[in-house]
């Protein structure tokens, strides 16, 4: 595909419960990154991989939040014994680069609702 | 660590007309770069325009341009003749040039609405 592509588009978890959400990067791209946006707010960082090494995990609000890319391309953030306040938009981006003046892609994200 | 505050949440303008966004930081880097994005509804960040901190030149990309003041830390966007379709959330972000702080840090956005 042509760009970042994220599924599933949406996600209801029951509290308790463990989610697995998925990042297909645009092919070639080095960097990428997950954020979390809650309702009404601007993106914050959770955590960044450049290839299949997680360089920057400092974003990640507890240790319920793992995150992988093991060979470089598709990453996983998987949430375990879900949270109320877990419910958010989880917004995967990717770049070809890894300086920061090279463009971030973004895909279309992945409401998760803990119910 | 750098922040980023937008302190418009909503503003509206109506259509054909000029509207300014404001954003203000706080770094304590030299080099860096900023960007406003756009968010509609889809969820998807789109991004609007880009001011590297080196360059005194305030970037432009067709109707929307920046005002780009390093020493006040602010960079605000100017959309000249808006559109229906500018109607979105746009966040105003930060990213360091310098290696190992990769990340983007986001404002807290501003809600756009175009009145026909």
């Amino acid at each position: 595909g042509a760009g970042v592509s994220q599924s599933p588009r949406y996600k209801v978890a029951k509290r308790g419960q463990d989610v697995a959400l998925r990042c297909d990067p645009i092919s070639g791209h080095v960097s990428l990154f997950w954020y979390q946006q809650a309702l009404g707010q601007g993106p914050e960082f959770l955590t960044y991989f450049q290839n299949e090494a997680q360089l920057d995990k400092s974003g990640l609000p507890s240790d319920r939040f793992f995150a992988e890319r093991p060979e470089g391309s598709v990453s996983t953030l998987k949430i375990q014994r879900t949270q109320q306040e877990d419910s958010a938009v989880y917004l995967c981006a990717s770049s070809f680069g890894t300086s920061g003046d090279s463009p971030l892609h973004f895909g279309n994200g992945t409401r998760l609702t803990v119910t | 660590a750098q922040t980023v505050t937008q302190s418009q949440p909503e503003m509206s303008v109506q259509e054909a007309e000029t509207v300014t966004l404001s954003c203000t930081y706080d770094t304590s880097e030299s080099d860096y770069y900023l960007f406003w994005y756009k968010q509609p509804p889809s969820r998807q960040m789109i991004l609007v325009i880009r001011q590297e901190a080196y360059k005194q030149q305030n970037a432009t990309e067709n109707r929307f341009s920046v005002n780009f003041q390093k020493a006040a830390k602010s960079f605000s966007l100017k959309i000249s003749d808006s559109q229906l379709g500018d109607a979105a959330m746009y966040f105003c972000a930060y990213r360091s040039a310098y290696f190992g702080n990769e990340k983007l840090t986001f404002g807290t956005g501003t809600r756009l609405t175009i009145i026909p």
